[in-house]
């Protein structure tokens, strides 16, 4: 199966401060999701991108299939981004998700 | 979107026994999946609830250990039969709509076995 990477896996920001998060993949994806898991566990779908750009607020995604990545941008961020974000994808006709490693983010006032 | 609930949210249980987690879906899902999530980690796929047939399982997982039902299209439930404490882990429901392609969770059942 495909193996996924993200980096960083830990981050510490400042309020407002903005940040990247990326996913690497061994192979080439086409379904790629991002994730946010908040301190109490629950999973949030933030973006599906297969490739391209998206928006939602302060967070924004890019996939770049042919290179075989993503990156998750935060901008101006708040206590409530803190968590774990995970990138998530499939190959070929497989129905398989595999989640990367997860990045944790903390975000302190 | 699917709104997904699940049951129980957490539960200790005692070496040797069962513990059936439930997963109802707000609306008809092609996919259901149930995953687990070791403390610190990363999902890791357990398997894909067929509505009608057996489940597929991943590598390392067993319909013997993990026995799963998934009678209609808006409901599944996962069993973790034989507990040991190295069960102990957060299990999460998801699934997929018509197109398979995001895919939404359950709050998870934090499992404590002692």
């Amino acid at each position: 199966g495909i193996q996924v990477e993200q980096s960083p896996p830990d981050l510490i920001l400042q309020e407002g401060a903005n940040s990247t998060l990326r996913c690497n993949f061994s192979d080439s994806v086409n379904n790629l999701q991002w994730f946010h898991q908040n301190p109490w566990g629950q999973l949030i779908n933030l973006f599906y991108i297969p490739s391209g750009t998206k928006q939602n607020g302060r967070l924004s995604a890019t996939t770049v299939a042919t290179e075989r990545y993503s990156l998750l941008y935060i901008s101006s961020s708040q206590t409530t981004d803190s968590g774990v974000y995970f990138c998530a994808g499939k190959t070929g006709g497989y129905q398989k998700v595999t989640f990367g490693t997860g990045t944790k983010l903390q975000v302190i006032p | 979107s699917a709104v997904i609930s699940q049951k129980p949210s957490r539960d200790i249980c005692q070496r040797g026994t069962s513990l059936t987690i439930q997963c109802q879906v707000d609306s008809q899902v092609t996919m259901m999946f149930w995953y687990r999530q070791q403390p610190g980690q990363s999902l890791t796929l357990i398997a894909t609830a067929n509505q009608g047939s057996e489940a597929t399982y991943e590598s390392g997982f067993v319909i013997d250990k993990f026995p799963i039902s998934r009678p209609n299209l808006t409901f599944s439930t996962l069993t973790v039969s034989n507990m040991s404490p190295e069960d102990s882990s957060i299990y999460l429901c998801s699934a997929s709509t018509a197109g398979g392609e995001k895919l939404f969770f359950g709050s998870g059942t934090q499992l404590s076995v002692l």
